[in-house]
């Protein structure tokens, strides 16, 4: 089974609007963590926010806020007042465990956001 | 700025040949490091986790042989793509985590490097 789940491959969106990108996950570990990332074409990755599993308030970075929604297991990202330069892929990823040890980040399949002018 | 470095950004190899992606932490040591593969309009893909001093852990599926980690020191960390062959074509991605193993501390990418074998 997935534990990343984005069921939007791509998005085309009016500049200026709001833009909600869905995410999903499975997990049966209490303590986990939820990251989105944005990949533009030139194919870095940048971290956008990030919500850990015990936060009680939805994480909010700029025009990025997350909606999370525990029982639901889900960890919408929001982006407030789209632009040309949100338009990249963005992944959702996660990390279980306490995260004592070295662990890496499973990835969903990515959602391809077109911001049109 | 980038606090991942990886070199080189795009390599092109003959079949059969090896190449050599380095990708380094600037200015704090990581004494783990992750690699992924991202196939096109993909998602990326933990290959191997690389560990200061010791042995890789590898994912599932992924050749060890095939695959070669070295992380000798703190803030370098290499991946070796021996005898490589046209599937092996891909966008090769390291991470590191800035700061201590919190749950909440992300990862940092390198630029990552595009191999294509001919």
């Amino acid at each position: 089974a997935q534990k990343i789940t984005q069921t939007q491959p791509g998005m085309f969106v009016q500049e200026k609007e709001a833009v909600t990108l869905d995410c999903t996950y499975d997990t049966s570990d209490p303590s986990y963590g939820l990251f989105w990332y944005k990949q533009p074409s030139s194919g870095e990755m940048i971290f956008l926010i990030y919500q850990g599993s015990y936060d009680q308030q939805n994480a909010t970075e700029g025009r990025y806020s997350l909606n999370f929604q525990k029982a639901r297991k889900s960890a919408n990202l929001v982006i407030s007042a789209s632009q040309l330069g949100d338009s990249a892929m963005y992944f959702c990823a996660m990390r279980e465990g306490r995260g004592g040890g070295a662990d890496g980040l499973t990835f969903g399949k990515g959602t391809h956001l077109i911001i049109q002018p | 700025g980038a606090v991942v470095s990886q070199h080189p950004s795009r390599v092109i190899c003959k079949s059969g040949t090896s190449v050599k992606i380095e990708c380094r932490s600037l200015d704090f040591q990581a004494t783990t490091m992750f690699w992924y593969r991202q196939f096109p309009k993909k998602s990326l893909m933990l290959m191997a986790t690389s560990n200061e001093g010791s042995k890789a852990t590898y994912e599932q599926g992924v050749e060890k042989d095939k695959f070669l980690i070295n992380h000798a020191s703190l803030t370098l960390s290499t991946l070796t793509v021996t005898s490589a062959h046209p599937e092996d074509s891909s966008f090769y991605i390291c991470s590191a985590r800035l700061g201590q193993a919190l749950n909440n501390s992300p990862l940092h990418f390198g630029n990552g490097t595009r191999l294509t074998v001919t």
